[in-house]
C-alpha cells in the first residue's frame, strides 16, 4: 500500500471559508502532483511540484495555491472555497529522474470537498 | 500535443470472463512509457501495468495484459478471469519525454456476477 496520506478525507463547508487540503508522503519522492477529479471522470492536473520550493501549475487553472516547504508535505489551498470548487483533490507523487520516465504515480485517498 | 483516448465509458463483463479495455493515443515521440491505473470505489488509484515503448513485448501481470501496438498507437488492457474486486474505474495514462503526465477519460468497468 502506498505511504501517502491526505487530510481530510471529506470536508463540508460554507461558502467563504478558507480551506486547506493536507497531503504527506513518506517515500522520499521529489515529484508530487494535485489533480482535481469529479466523480467518476477525467483527473485533471491542477499543481505539481519538482521538489522543495518548487512549485508549477498544471493545464487546468484553479484558484488554488500550493506551496513545498519540505519534501514530504505538498498542502493546497483555497482563500474563499466557492460552490464551484465542489469536487475531489487527489494528490500524487513518484519519483523524479532526469530522463526517467518509468515511474508510477502514487495516490492518496482523496479529499473530497463540497462546498455550500 | 499528446492526447490519450477511451473510447468506452462503461464496460460490464460476466464474472471469470474475459474483458479488453481499448486506449489510444497520439505523440509524435519516439520514447515513452503506456500506463493502465485502476481506480476503486472510494479507494487509493493503484497502477495495474506499465509498457515502455521501445520494448515490442508486450507487459503483463498475473491477469492482467496489453496488447501494445505502437504503429497504432493503440494500447489496450486485457483482464482474464475478472473477479468482482476488478470492478473500478480504469484510466489509460502516457508519460511524456518531459515528464508530463497525461489521462485518459476513463472506462467504468462493472462485473457481472
Amino acid at each position: 500500500e502506498a505511504d501517502i496520506y491526505q487530510t481530510p478525507r471529506y470536508l463540508v463547508i460554507g461558502t467563504g471559508k478558507k480551506i486547506t487540503l493536507e497531503c504527506s508522503q513518506t517515500m522520499g519522492h521529489d515529484k508530487m502532483y494535485w489533480y482535481q477529479q469529479d466523480p467518476g471522470m477525467e483527473l485533471h492536473l491542477i499543481h505539481y511540484s519538482y521538489g522543495v520550493n518548487s512549485t508549477e501549475k498544471g493545464d487546468l487553472s484553479s484558484e488554488s495555491t500550493v506551496s513545498r516547504i519540505r519534501t514530504e508535505h505538498f498542502p493546497l489551498t483555497l482563500e474563499s472555497a466557492r460552490p464551484s470548487h465542489t469536487s475531489q483533490y487527489l494528490c500524487a507523487s513518484s519519483e523524479y529522474l532526469a530522463g526517467d520516465h518509468t515511474g508510477e504515480l502514487f495516490f492518496g485517498e482523496g479529499s473530497r470537498l463540497t462546498v455550500l | 500535443a499528446q492526447t490519450v483516448t477511451q473510447s468506452q465509458p462503461e464496460m460490464s463483463v460476466q464474472e471469470a470472463e474475459t474483458v479488453t479495455l481499448s486506449c489510444t493515443y497520439d505523440t509524435s515521440e519516439s520514447d515513452y512509457y503506456l500506463f493502465w491505473y485502476k481506480q476503486p470505489p472510494s479507494r487509493q488509484m493503484i497502477l495495474v501495468i506499465r509498457q515502455e515503448a521501445y520494448k515490442q513485448q508486450n507487459a503483463t501481470e498475473n491477469r492482467f495484459s496489453v496488447n501494445f501496438q505502437k504503429a497504432a498507437k493503440s494500447f489496450s488492457l486485457k483482464i482474464s478471469d475478472s473477479q468482482l474486486g476488478d470492478a473500478a474505474m480504469y484510466f489509460c495514462a502516457y508519460r511524456s519525454r518531459d515528464d508530463k503526465i497525461i489521462f485518459g477519460k476513463g472506462t467504468r468497468l462493472h462485473i457481472l456476477p
